[in-house]
């Protein structure tokens, strides 16, 4: 079963800022990689997908790299709506979530 | 529009049968390549990955959950239902369907509570 690990688990962050956040896959999972941003008690909603495929809406401060083992996401000049909880997903072998990394002021 | 709804019971009893069913609109589960997932969330954890059924009847199911989760798919009512046995209160949760497209959640939905109590 692959193993997705984030890093932070959570972030401080101010308006403006540019904020980055890292998965690692316990395998290769080439390029099957999505992020997920979830506000509380609302369901994860799809950010990237492919490593760095914007979903559709998704403004274009999100941005993604890497590849096999090795993920981030960045964030450039964080907005008020961007503070909340960020997913990794590997979708190579069925589906495995991060730990997740929270965002907060 | 494309909308999943979770239902099922919000408290059951642990070694009682969990039955859920996500009631879907907007896509077919008879379309080539579209699934139906069940993920879960434990309060304030990740979302952890359950159970899916693609269009054909393919099911694969977590690792470490087989042995007590069921899917199944009624095409005609844009029906899945998820079965989990032997509850306990670990399996307290959220637990969501969502459908799979090319591997990715890209509609959820709202979302279902379940505590495991006596």
């Amino acid at each position: 079963e692959i193993q997705m690990t984030q890093s932070p688990s959570t972030l401080s962050a101010s308006v403006g800022d540019r904020v980055t956040i890292t998965c690692r896959a316990s395998q290769s999972i080439g390029s099957w990689l999505a992020w997920y941003q979830q506000k509380p008690g609302k369901a994860p909603n799809l950010l990237l997908y492919k490593v760095s495929s914007l979903a559709t809406g998704v403004p274009s401060r999100f941005s993604g790299s890497g590849s096999g083992t090795e993920f981030t996401l960045t964030i450039t000049s964080l907005q008020p709506d961007d503070f909340a909880t960020y997913y990794c997903q590997q979708y190579n072998t069925y589906s495995t979530f991060g730990g997740g990394t929270k965002v907060e002021i | 529009q494309i909308t999943l709804k979770e239902s099922g019971p919000t408290l059951v009893k642990p070694t009682q049968t969990l039955t859920l069913t996500c009631t879907f609109s907007g896509f077919s589960l008879s379309t080539t390549g579209v699934g139906v997932d069940w993920i879960r969330q434990p309060p304030r954890k990740a979302p952890e990955w359950l159970a899916l059924i693609y269009w054909d009847d393919d099911k694969r199911y977590s690792p470490s959950l087989k042995s007590r989760l069921t899917i199944t798919k009624d095409t005609s009512k844009n029906q899945v239902v998820l079965t989990m046995t032997n509850m306990d209160p670990v399996d307290t949760a959220t637990y969501y369907c969502a459908r799979r497209l090319k591997g990715l959640f890209d509609y959820w939905g709202q979302g279902a509570l379940v505590t495991v109590s006596a």
